[in-house]
C-alpha cells in the first residue's frame, strides 16, 4: 500500500505570495491532519480534515487554510506569505473515526522557504 | 487542553547502551500516548502507542514505553542503542475530544557513539 504523499517536496516563494500544498493519503484513510514543524516552535497543529470537512483547528492566523476533496486528498493554502511561514508542513493521514486511537501516518513534508 | 514536556533536548549515549528517551503529559481526559521518529528530511514513523489495557507497550526496533499515569510519564527505552537509533524522537498525547490532533513534544535528539 503506497504511503502518504506529498508535493511539491521543496518549495521557494517570496513574501506576499501564496502558496498551495498538496497532500495524498493513504488509500482508504479518510482523515487528513496538518502540521508546521520550526526548529523554533516545534510540531504544531494546524488543521484536520474529515470527510471534507473542517472538524478540528490549530491556533493559526487566517492566512492558513486548507481544504479536503471527495477522494480524501487534502490541500492546504498560505496566502501572504511572511518570512516565518519558512517551515517544514506535515500531513498526517488516519482511518479516522472519532476515536484518536488511529495511527496517523506522516508523509515525508513539504521544506517551504520563504525569502 | 492537552501537553507534553520532554526532559533532554539531547541525549547522547555509547553504541549498546541503555536508551532511555523521557516523556510527561498533561491531560484532564484519558490520553492516548504516542512516540515517533523521524529522520533528517523525512517524515514521521512511529514506534508505539499507548491506547488502552496493558501498560507496558512494545514498539518496533526494539523500543518499548510504560504508561505510569500516577507519574504522568511515558518514557521510552531501548535496551542496547545501534547507530542507526540516531534520530530526533518526538512524544505526543492525543484525546478522544479533539479527535486529528496530536501535541506533541519539543523532541529529543539522540546520539550514538561508537
Amino acid at each position: 500500500k503506497a504511503g502518504v504523499t506529498q508535493t511539491p517536496r521543496y518549495l521557494i516563494k517570496t513574501r506576499g505570495q501564496q502558496v498551495t500544498l498538496s497532500c495524498s493519503p493513504i488509500s482508504g484513510h479518510r482523515s487528513v491532519s496538518w502540521y508546521q514543524q520550526t526548529p523554533g516552535q516545534g510540531l504544531q497543529f494546524l488543521f484536520e480534515y474529515f470527510s471534507e470537512t473542517q472538524r478540528n483547528k490549530g491556533n493559526f492566523p487566517g492566512r492558513f487554510s486548507g481544504r479536503q476533496f471527495s477522494n480524501s486528498r487534502s490541500e492546504m493554502n498560505v496566502s501572504t506569505l511572511e518570512l516565518g511561514d519558512s517551515a517544514l508542513y506535515l500531513c498526517a493521514s488516519s482511518l479516522a473515526s472519532s476515536s484518536s486511537t488511529d495511527t496517523q501516518y506522516f508523509g515525508p513534508g513539504t521544506r517551504l522557504t520563504v525569502l | 487542553a492537552q501537553s507534553v514536556t520532554q526532559l533532554g533536548s539531547h541525549v547522547s549515549v555509547s553504541e549498546g547502551a541503555l536508551v532511555l528517551l523521557r516523556c510527561n503529559y498533561s491531560s484532564s481526559v484519558p490520553p492516548y500516548l504516542f512516540w515517533y521518529v523521524q529522520y533528517p528530511n523525512q517524515g514521521l514513523q512511529l514506534l508505539l502507542k499507548y491506547t488502552t489495557g496493558a501498560t507496558l507497550v512494545k514498539g518496533i526496533n526494539g523500543f518499548e514505553a510504560e504508561f505510569k499515569k500516577s507519574e504522568t510519564s511515558f518514557h521510552l527505552t531501548k535496551p542496547s542503542a545501534h547507530m542507526s537509533d540516531a534520530a530526533e524522537y518526538f512524544c505526543a498525547v492525543r484525546v478522544n475530544t479533539n479527535a486529528g490532533k496530536s501535541t506533541f513534544g519539543d523532541g529529543t535528539t539522540l546520539t550514538v557513539k561508537p
